[in-house]
């Protein structure tokens, strides 16, 4: 039972435009998401997160948009640069494991940004 | 420089042979956590610990053990390591449990058991 779902595996987007990354979840106690970084032969590295009383939250060229009623979330990355091509883990975590950080992962999404 | 460390970064074993996976954080972290990444899966959590001789299972506990003697460390133990192990490992940490959500991770392990 995937409770964090990426639909897209893989996102090839031009240099310089937007790319949007997608998550859908289907834990309604989820009430912390998180968006990870993956480049190859690394561990994921965090990159922005949102709590579930906000419904955007931006940090530089990266934000991340919350919609609870259709328990979806989006990434945006504007502009998009060569750098930016990695996987893209969405994780969420809900209060009622206060004390385990448990993180659910969904299943990556490879950006690729073409130059 | 804040890192989590991980050793061997691969490993090729053959069923049966115990071995352990090191992990270890230099960031006086509380919380670690390892995690298992398989294709199509995402990564799901194996053990955790929140705080010295504290550890507790997650969700794919089975075939493994963790030890949490000092507060750097949080060994991955495989007693007898079968194929279905073979995955990639990430161990993790944060500075609080249930404050942090930002999880450091290690660089990972690949793990082929035969």
């Amino acid at each position: 039972d995937q409770q964090v779902k990426q639909n897209s595996p893989s996102l090839s987007v031009q240099e310089g435009r937007i790319s949007i990354l997608n998550c859908d979840y289907t834990n309604s106690m989820f009430d912390y998401f998180l968006w990870y970084k993956k480049y190859p032969a690394e561990g994921p590295t965090f990159l922005i997160s949102i709590s579930s009383i906000k419904d955007k939250n931006e940090d530089g060229r990266f934000t991340v948009f919350l919609n609870k009623s259709a328990k979806h979330l989006s990434l945006h990355i504007v502009p998009s640069q060569p750098g930016d091509s990695a996987v893209y883990f969405c994780a969420a975590s809900a209060q009622a494991n206060f004390g385990n950080e448990k993180l659910t992962f969904g299943t990556g999404t490879r950006l690729t940004i073409i130059p | 420089e804040a890192q989590v460390t991980q050793n061997p970064r691969y490993l090729i074993t053959v069923t049966g042979k115990k071995l352990t996976v090191t992990c270890s954080q230099n960031m006086n972290h509380e919380y670690m956590s390892w995690y298992r990444q398989d294709p199509g899966l995402g990564l799901r959590q194996i053990y955790y610990s929140m705080n010295v001789e504290v550890t507790d299972k997650g969700d794919v506990p089975e075939g493994y053990k963790v030890s949490r003697k000092e507060k750097r460390n949080f060994p991955l133990i495989l007693e007898s390591p079968s194929p279905n192990q073979t995955s990639l490992y990430f161990c993790a940490s944060s500075l609080y449990p249930g404050n942090s959500y930002e999880q450091y991770f290690g660089p990972g392990t690949r793990l082929t058991v035969t």
